[in-house]
C-alpha cells in the first residue's frame, strides 16, 4: 500500500531554534500534502494544504511566516517552524493524496508523526 | 460548515466487551466518513471508511455503518481484544472545496485482559 514517511519522528530542540519536518510520499505521486498538528487530549486540527509547486493554503489563525511549508518535488513536503518556542510544543502530521487535484476523493495517506518538543 | 462530534474518553474495558464510540458530524452536501486509529507512538491509520448512506464500514472486526437519518458513524466491535488498545479518530471529508479531513477529538480505548 501506498506509504508516507514523515521525519524526524521525534525532536528536541532550545527555544529559538528552527525545526524541519519532512514528509515523503515514498510509492505514488502526492499532488496534495496535508500539515495536521495534535494539541494534547484534543483532535487533529488542519495548519495548511501544500500543492506541488505553488504556495500553501493556511487555516485561519496559522501563521504563515511561522511554519513555513514548501512543496517543491510530488514526493516531498517539508514544515518548517521557525524560531521555535515551547507553545509550539506538540504532535505534527502529514499526510499525503494520492493523484491530481482534479481527484478530490482520492484517500489520504499519514505519515507516523513528529513529536515537537521545545525547551 | 463541517464538522465532527465524538464520543469523549477514555474509555476502560475488559477483553471480550462490547465496544461503541459515538460519532456524529454536521456537513453540507454528501460527506465520506472514516475511522482512523492511532496506536501507541504510531500514526495515523485508516481503519474503515464508508462513502455514501447506509454504507457499512468494516475491518479487524470493527464496523460503522453511515446513518444520514441521524448524521451518525458510530463504531462498534462486539468484542475487544487487548491489541485494540489505542486513540479512535471519527473523521467527515467534504464533497466540496480542498477535501481535507475534519476529524473528531479522538477516544482513547484501553482494553484490559
Amino acid at each position: 500500500g501506498a506509504v508516507v514517511s514523515q521525519h524526524p519522528s521525534w525532536v528536541i530542540c532550545k527555544s529559538g531554534t528552527s525545526v524541519k519536518i519532512e514528509c515523503r510520499s515514498l510509492d505514488f505521486q502526492a499532488t496534495t500534502m496535508f500539515w495536521y498538528r495534535q494539541f494534547p487530549k484534543q483532535s487533529l486540527m488542519l495548519m495548511a494544504t501544500s500543492n506541488e509547486g505553488s504556495k500553501a493554503t493556511y487555516e485561519q489563525g496559522v501563521e504563515k511566516d511561522k511554519f513555513l511549508i514548501n512543496h517543491a518535488s510530488l514526493t516531498l513536503s517539508t514544515l518548517t517552524v521557525t524560531s521555535a518556542h515551547p507553545e509550539d510544543s506538540s504532535f505534527y502530521i502529514c499526510s499525503a493524496r494520492e493523484g491530481s487535484i482534479l481527484h478530490g476523493n482520492q484517500p489520504q495517506h499519514f505519515g507516523d508523526g513528529t513529536r515537537l518538543s521545545i525547551l | 460548515g463541517n464538522s465532527v462530534t465524538q464520543m469523549e474518553g477514555p474509555v476502560t474495558l475488559s477483553e471480550e466487551a462490547f465496544l461503541t464510540i459515538n460519532c456524529t458530524y454536521t456537513a453540507t452536501g454528501y460527506p465520506s466518513l472514516f475511522w482512523y486509529v492511532q496506536y501507541p507512538g504510531e500514526g495515523l491509520q485508516l481503519l474503515l471508511k464508508a462513502t455514501k448512506a447506509d454504507d457499512k464500514g468494516s475491518n479487524k472486526g470493527f464496523e460503522a455503518t453511515y446513518r444520514k437519518e441521524t448524521t451518525s458513524f458510530h463504531l462498534e466491535k462486539g468484542s475487544v481484544q487487548v491489541s485494540d488498545s489505542a486513540v479512535y479518530f471519527c473523521a467527515l471529508r467534504g464533497s466540496t472545496g480542498a477535501n481535507n479531513l475534519f476529524f473528531g477529538t479522538g477516544t482513547r480505548l484501553t482494553v484490559i485482559p
